[in-house]
């Protein structure tokens, strides 16, 4: 059974800072791997989809990257603006076809 | 284009009731599956349809049921509400079969008193 989690849990950092969210999972035969940001009750908004053949992918501000071999991802945030509040949740889409997510990181830049 | 909506976005039951969730998909997209967002937790795979049969069950009980229709938009129904059903109820839409994008829409908060 496919496992995720997301180190850590909550993150508060001050404006302008470069960070970085982990993501690991416990079984390495994936198809893709999705970040999304989540607002207080809202949706979740799609970051980056990385498949299982691709190392990283960049989207302005965002890169994240995936080594499949040791279960891991990790979500790389530049320049980080108060805009950025949210949480970030990471899944990977495994046998079954279904996205299985992590318990998200809450993350808090102050002004 | 329109992304993925849902209906209500808001929901107040009381125990034993049932309730139906609605959502259409991205134009184009044949692929609906549902997630529950428990308070504090990340999603929980519930089903997906692709081209309106089942194609993926998450583990939930049998009063959790859908079912995708012809245009492809899709219903989510619980019977037998229990206080635990109260959650965020997400619908995604992909075009294919879980192995492109998969995109949410707002959600349907479900609170069960």
């Amino acid at each position: 059974k496919q496992e995720v989690t997301q180190i850590p849990a909550a993150l508060s950092v001050p404006e302008g800072e470069n960070l970085v969210l982990n993501c690991s999972f416990t079984d390495s035969a994936i198809y893709n791997l999705q970040w999304f940001r989540q607002d207080p009750g809202k949706g979740l908004t799609s970051l980056l989809l990385i498949q299982s053949s691709q190392r990283e992918q960049t989207s302005g501000r965002l890169n994240a990257s995936l080594d499949k071999s040791s279960g891991r991802s990790t979500l790389y945030i530049a320049a980080s603006q108060p805009g950025d509040s949210a949480t970030y949740l990471c899944a990977v889409v495994s046998a079954g076809n279904m996205l299985t997510f992590g318990g998200g990181t809450r993350l808090m830049v102050k002004p | 284009d329109a992304g993925v909506t849902q209906s209500p976005t808001h929901l107040i039951k009381t125990r034993g009731q049932h309730v139906t969730l609605r959502c259409s998909p991205i134009s184009g997209h044949k692929s609906v599956s549902w997630y529950q967002q428990v308070l504090g937790q990340g999603p929980q795979f519930i089903f997906q349809y692709y081209e309106k049969e089942e194609r993926g069950r998450g583990n939930f009980p049998d009063r959790f049921s859908a079912r995708q229709f012809p245009n492809y938009s899709s219903e989510l129904n619980v019977n037998a509400l229990l206080l635990g059903d109260s959650a965020l109820y997400l619908c995604a839409s992909t075009y294919w079969d879980g192995y492109n994008e998969q995109f949410f829409g707002p959600g349907t908060r479900l609170t069960v008193l």
